[in-house]
């Protein structure tokens, strides 16, 4: 099995203050992807990384950014968390074989 | 459109009864992929059926892609207490770096 991880795997904070979720893979896979998932909407793309310093914006990217400084590992930053961020984001990774999802970090923002 | 609406959002059964949920679109897709997801879990892939008309089957859970490749279906025989999880199909993107685009899901509930 692909070897993801993400930290934090809980987090409450309060609006107006930056997060950082991070995803590390021990897999060196290229393509890295943050989806964020909500009741009632499936999982929606947030940005997605095709390589170290690449990455691209997906269906929900505002106020999102991304950083891929090394292949392993993928971070999600919300610069000034709203309430409407609340959600549980996954990271995932593509492999030969298919998606591979961490197991996902709880945002709370109050 | 490459919207994903899978019916029914919710289904609650007995242990050892069959169910079927399905994922329609109104544009055709290249290939289809089905995912179980359990609570405080991530996604897992179940199956990718790529060839209109084709069948998959993994032990109780069989997979169809539909003839003109625009809808797919999940049929559960006999479900059991762990088949609980919710159920979601999604759609790889090719030339926009392999993203995924997922239905709204299929929460299951199977009582004993």
């Amino acid at each position: 099995d692909a070897g993801i991880t993400q930290s934090p795997r809980h987090k409450v904070t309060e609006t107006g203050t930056p997060v950082t979720l991070r995803c590390h893979q021990t897999e060196n896979h290229r393509y890295m992807y943050w989806y964020r998932q909500d009741p009632g909407h499936g999982l929606r793309l947030i940005h997605y990384s095709y390589g170290v310093k690449d990455t691209d914006k997906g269906e929900v990217s505002d106020g999102y950014s991304v950083s891929r400084s090394k292949t392993e590992d993928f971070l999600l930053t919300l610069e000034s968390a709203t309430s409407s961020q609340t959600s549980v984001y996954f990271c995932a990774i593509q492999g030969p074989y298919g998606y591979t999802f961490g197991s996902g970090t709880r945002l709370t923002v109050v | 459109t490459q919207l994903l609406e899978q019916s029914p959002q919710f289904l609650s059964i007995q242990e050892g009864e069959n169910l079927t949920v399905y994922c329609n679109s109104s544009s055709v897709f290249s290939s289809l992929q089905w995912y179980r997801q359990e609570p405080g879990e991530g996604p897992v892939l179940l199956v990718t059926v790529v060839t209109g008309g084709e069948v998959k089957k993994l032990k109780r859970l069989t997979f169809q892609f539909g003839d003109a490749r625009k809808d797919s279906s999940l049929h559960i025989t006999a479900a059991q207490t762990g088949d609980t999880g919710l159920y979601l199909c999604a759609r790889m993107i090719y030339n926009q770096g392999g993203k995924l685009i997922f239905g709204q899901g299929t929460e299951l509930s199977v009582k004993p």
